[in-house]
């Protein structure tokens, strides 16, 4: 079945640092999504790509699909601390998850 | 946004004892809803995919006869551990998608066994 595999698993940032994450797929991907987590609660709805080479954006946050669609990234501009939390990916082919990238941001 | 609601949010249990977790779509209706397992620190790991009036299908490696999955109605999915043990201690977590798009979390039960 579909692998997904995410890097790095753990960033440490200064406030106001950038920040990205990568996901990659064995396989291609209809479409992937992105969720976020804070620490202690459930993971929540980021964005979804459908798209070969779709970017989008949301006000820091930068999604990228590649044009082969088998990866993804999330880029965060000049981060927050309100940006800390772990931050996964999943293609919607199978709900499975990418491990996840854990951010902390140090004030 | 959808409402997914998930109960108990923690529960301690002896072990040998089975313990029930409920997972309700409050404002739409799921066919299909999904569990997950997460150890702390570590990903999401999906255990099952429950299917409302027919079986669960489960993942490889999952014991089915250990995490029973009932998915009686639309809005109703349950997970039961059966006779839990220490190392069944754990994040729960189920998910539902009202239109076959973004996935809605309830908020998790966390699984104690002493």
């Amino acid at each position: 079945g579909q692998q997904v595999m995410q890097i790095p698993q753990y960033q440490h940032v200064q406030e106001g640092e950038d920040f990205t994450t990568y996901c990659n797929s064995s396989t291609t991907l209809s479409n992937i999504q992105w969720y976020k987590q804070r620490p202690g609660g459930h993971p929540v709805f980021l964005i979804q790509l459908v798209k070969s080479g779709e970017v989008k954006k949301q006000k820091r946050l930068t999604f990228q699909f590649g044009e082969a669609k088998k990866n993804s990234s999330l880029h965060i501009t000049a981060t927050q601390t309100t940006d800390v939390g772990t931050y996964f990916c999943a293609g919607q082919d199978d709900m499975r998850f990418g491990a996840g990238t854990r951010l902390t941001v140090k004030p | 946004g959808a409402v997914v609601s998930q109960h108990p949010s923690w529960v301690i249990c002896k072990s040998g004892t089975s313990v029930k977790i409920e997972c309700r779509s409050l404002d739409f209706q799921a066919t299909t809803m999904f569990w997950y397992r997460q150890f702390p620190k570590q990903s999401l790991m999906l255990m099952a995919t429950s299917n409302e009036g027919s079986k669960a299908t489960y993942e490889q490696g999952v014991e089915k006869d250990k995490f029973l999955i009932n998915h009686a109605s639309l809005t109703l999915s349950t997970l039961t551990v059966t006779s839990a043990h220490p190392e069944d201690s754990s994040f729960y977590i189920c998910s539902a998608q009202p239109s076959g798009g973004e996935l809605f979390f309830g908020e998790g039960s966390r699984l104690t066994v002493l």
